[in-house]
């Protein structure tokens, strides 16, 4: 298993302005992986963090609305740009740390946009 | 596009009660995972299964995997109400990213 710890837990912000999600986890992992989960929903694929390349967007998701850094094996950061309350969702991160199929999560970051 | 769904979407029963979850595909899943999320946290994983015909048990918890590796169900005995949150699937196919399934939200009534 591992320990994935995010910040900020939570936050209130202002339509227009961005935000920025850190996610440290406390071993080196090849795999990680940004979700998010809109109210009262599913958990939906934002984005493959690959580390010393570009993020692998899934369908719906892009760049320039969700930039996502991946400077080592054990942190990563994904930017909410330009929010609207649209984008109030929980976030999550999260990783396959043995390569055995099974993903863990970070305890969260559930945003709300005014 | 592989979908998983689960039924029923949502359940509330009395403290002491049994309850089957449900989760489904047309698709073939190399390895099928039980997530259960509490009201402000992340999904924590309770199983993974990988064998078509395999059954878990994790305490009060059985899981199966269908035959065929489309379908998987979780029974919980005697429920408690600690055993309230959203239950999700997800299916993992190799070299491809997880496909959740929309969950099961479970109350449970003392």
């Amino acid at each position: 298993s591992a320990v994935i710890s995010q910040k900020p837990s939570r936050d209130i912000c202002q339509r227009g302005t961005s935000l920025t999600i850190q996610c440290q986890v406390d071993s080196q992992v090849t795999m990680m992986f940004w979700y998010r989960q809109q109210p009262g929903q599913s958990l939906t694929l934002i984005a493959t963090a690959n580390q010393g390349s570009e993020a692998t967007y899934e369908s719906g998701f892009v760049i320039d609305k969700f930039p996502i850094s991946r400077p080592n094996l054990t942190f990563s950061t994904l930017t909410v740009s330009n929010m609207s309350p649209e984008d109030s969702s929980i976030y999550l991160c999260s990783v396959d740390a043995e390569r055995a199929g099974e993903l863990f999560f970070g305890e969260g970051s559930r945003l709300t946009v005014l | 596009t592989q979908l998983l769904e689960q039924s029923p979407q949502f359940l509330s029963i009395q403290e002491g009660e049994n309850l089957t979850v449900y989760c489904n595909s047309s698709s073939v899943f190399s390895s099928l995972q039980w997530y259960r999320q509490e009201p402000g946290e992340g999904p924590v994983l309770l199983v993974t299964v990988v064998t078509g015909g395999e059954v878990k048990k994790l305490k009060r918890l059985t899981f199966q995997f269908g035959d065929a590796r489309k379908d998987s169900s979780l029974h919980i005995t005697a429920a408690q109400p600690g055993d309230t949150g959203l239950y999700l699937c997800a299916g993992g196919v190799y070299g491809q990213n997880f496909v959740f399934g929309p969950g099961t939200r479970l109350s449970v009534l003392p």
